[in-house]
């Protein structure tokens, strides 16, 4: 039963436009959320996070936008590079829990 | 720069042979992890140290089994490989302070033959 789920495996977009990442969950106890990105052959890299206090976090070029009565997140890349290709995974915490939920990731391809 | 290391990146293995993989860490992290992630699904977690409490998923197998000797190093003994357990290893840290994120090493990719 996936608790965290990013139900597109993969998508392309062209460089310089924006690039969103979706990510669905089913467990109401989490209450901090994460983007990881992921190269070949790589572990992952931490991106983004966001408390479930608040609806909106920006760094750079990545916003990431939660909806806790829709129990949704999305991740914003503007502009999208090329160097931004990688697999992007979704992971969820819950209060007072060290364990990380991941969903099973997006394959971003941008395209120069 | 401090970070996580796994060692070794590509390790092959004999069907029922035993395994180590191992993992150090130079952040000095309270928590450390072994995750399991096989090709195109989201990665596992096995099981979780805090500081030498280890603890283990409901629904890791016996035959996988950790050890924390100190704080930096963390291994993942696979006492009898079989073809399933063909994955990529992650381990990770983090600190208990704070809602602070998991830091990745680069992974094992176990091959059992």
């Amino acid at each position: 039963d996936q608790q965290v789920k990013q139900n597109s495996p993969s998508l392309s977009v062209q460089e310089g436009r924006i690039s969103i990442l979706n990510c669905d969950y089913t467990n109401s106890m989490f209450d901090y959320f994460l983007w990881y990105k992921k190269y070949p052959a790589e572990g992952p890299t931490f991106l983004i996070s966001i408390s479930s206090i608040k609806d909106k976090n920006e760094d750079g070029r990545f916003t990431v936008f939660l909806n806790k009565s829709a129990k949704h997140l999305s991740l914003h890349i503007v502009p999208s590079q090329p160097g931004d290709s990688a697999v992007y995974f979704c992971a969820a915490r819950g209060a007072g829990s060290y364990q990380l939920t991941f969903g099973k990731g997006t394959k971003l391809s941008v395209i120069p | 720069d401090a970070m996580v290391i796994q060692n070794p990146r590509y390790q092959v293995t004999q069907f029922g042979k035993p395994v180590t993989l191992s993992c150090s860490q130079t952040l000095n992290h309270n928590v450390m992890y072994w995750y399991q992630q096989k090709s195109s699904q989201a990665p596992k977690l096995l099981f979780h140290y805090y500081d030498k409490d280890f603890n283990n998923e409901a629904d890791t197998p016996d035959n996988f089994q950790s050890r924390r000797p100190n704080t930096s190093f963390c291994f993942l003994d696979i006492r009898s490989p079989g073809l399933g357990d063909a994955a990529m290893y992650l381990c990770a840290t983090s600190s208990y302070r704070g809602r602070t994120e998991a830091f990745f090493g680069q992974g094992t990719r176990l091959t059992v033959v």
